[in-house]
């Protein structure tokens, strides 16, 4: 149990084009999702907090209108990133939070992404 | 401020113990993870912490101080297999700012040799 897809597993995109990501939770409901990034060798930096009909809440020196998110069910949340630059390059992790499950986040297996 | 220590890296012989230490100093303090991150790879969830004291699970325990802020992931009869990055994560207490979000730590790159 706990599982939870993203996709696209990796994605390579021209610098201006939007990159939508999608996390699903498959066997359970996630009340809460969380978007991260990370860079090579290092760790995970969270970018912000989606709750399942609400508007998502953003990390300090999040963009929101770069990167949209929207949660638009109890198993899935998606991430857009808009405009997308070479510097928007990195591996985006989401995870879920099954309320009924304790505190504990699963994570997805993450997108890559390469903006030329 | 919010902070959270681990060493960047260990290195250890197959078979050997490792001992994963992390401290932090963060307000709103509800419990620690630790996660195992391979290369390339999402990070898969090892254990959680909330009460002081010994979590054993396998080849692996956590122990969690609240008072000292302190805690250490013990890695015992180490695979090769092993190798990879632990990350110690805080959780904060469930508030309309917080959510129950994670603050990681940079992670401690575990290295081990034959």
């Amino acid at each position: 149990g706990a599982v939870v897809s993203q996709h696209p597993s990796r994605v390579i995109c021209k610098s201006g084009t939007s990159v939508k990501i999608e996390c699903r939770s498959l066997d359970f409901q996630a009340t809460t999702m969380f978007w991260y990034r990370q860079f090579p060798k290092q760790s995970l930096m969270l970018m912000a907090t989606s709750n399942e009909g609400s508007k998502a809440t953003y990390e300090q020196g999040v963009e929101k209108d770069k990167f949209l998110i929207n949660h638009a069910s109890l198993t899935l949340s998606t991430l857009t990133v808009t405009s997308a630059h070479p510097e928007d390059s990195s591996f985006y992790i989401c995870s879920a939070r099954d309320s009924e499950r304790g505190e504990t986040q699963y994570f997805g297996p993450g997108t890559r992404l390469l903006v030329l | 401020g919010q902070n959270i220590d681990q060493p960047t890296e260990m290195t250890a012989t197959e078979g050997a113990i490792v001992q994963i230490n992390c401290t932090y100093q963060t307000s709103g303090f509800n419990g620690l993870f630790w996660y195992q991150q391979h290369a390339g790879e999402a990070p898969t969830f090892l254990s959680y912490n909330v009460l002081d004291g010994l979590e054993e699970k396998g080849r692996f325990s956590s122990f969690l101080s609240r008072s000292k802020g302190y805690s250490y992931l013990l890695l015992k009869e180490l695979q090769m297999k092993d190798s990879a990055s632990y990350l110690c994560a805080v959780s904060h207490f469930m508030t309309t700012d917080s959510w129950g979000k994670l603050q990681f730590g940079a992670g401690t790159q575990v290295v081990v040799t034959p």
